[in-house]
């Protein structure tokens, strides 16, 4: 079975830090470019950062640029984000995505989210 | 950056009836654009790619048409399990999902 399966969520206070993780299985996830998307609560999707399946391009939302990484360890079969000086507005459900064809045709798998909530 | 708007942001509607949905693009997106549909508590689920290539799983009464920057997708006749929000998303530059629209029971 295809799966994605996020963790790593968790309480954190504004500029802290947090590491989210995502297992793949099913698939041959280093085939695959990935993708992380988030929705605040009662809120639309929003499209966060991609990665390429090599792990050699990335591309970020301008509202999280310079803050939040995106990486993957294909050995692993594992994609991250790391996320850094955290704000209120980070607050949300975040998925992990598998691109359907080179970041051409949208997400065909989603993992089921894991909760980032960003509060002192 | 490419905007996404969709009308009508809700709809009531009814076993059975056709719904159309309509997404428009700030720019010209060629045919990037895919649509989803999420249920509350759920992650989203793709519909259509590519402006009208269905994807695979997805029942025929959903279909997507346009280019450029005016994009509709159609239910050709409402299903108990349609009732959901439906998201229009670019992936041409980067990706920006549209704000959504809610279909609920009439």
């Amino acid at each position: 079975e295809v799966q994605l399966v996020e963790s790593g969520g968790g309480l954190v206070q504004p500029g802290g830090s947090l590491r989210l993780s995502c297992a793949a299985s099913g698939f041959t996830f280093s085939s695959y470019w990935m993708h992380w998307v988030r929705q605040a609560p009662g809120k639309g999707l929003v499209w966060v950062s991609r990665i390429n399946s090599d792990g050699s391009s990335t591309s970020y939302a301008d509202s999280v640029k310079g803050r939040f990484t995106i990486s993957r360890d294909n050995a692993k079969n594992t994609l991250y984000l790391q996320m850094n000086s955290l704000r209120a507005e980070d607050t949300a459900v975040y998925y992990c995505a598998r691109d359907l064809a080179a970041s051409l045709y949208g997400m065909d798998v989603w993992g089921q989210g894991t909760t980032v909530t960003v509060s002192s | 950056d490419i905007q996404m708007t969709q009308s009508p942001s809700s709809l009531s509607a009814s076993v059975g009836d056709r719904v159309t949905i309509t997404c428009r693009a700030s720019q010209s997106i060629s045919s990037y654009l895919n649509w989803y549909q999420q249920k509350p508590g759920k992650a989203p689920k793709l519909l259509i790619y590519a402006a009208s290539s269905l994807q695979s799983g997805v029942p025929s009464r959903f279909s997507g048409s346009g280019s450029g920057t005016d994009f509709t997708l159609t239910i050709s006749s409402l299903q108990p399990e349609d009732f959901a929000t439906y998201y229009c998303q670019q992936s041409y530059s980067p990706f920006t999902f549209g704000p959504g629209t809610k279909v609920d029971i009439k």
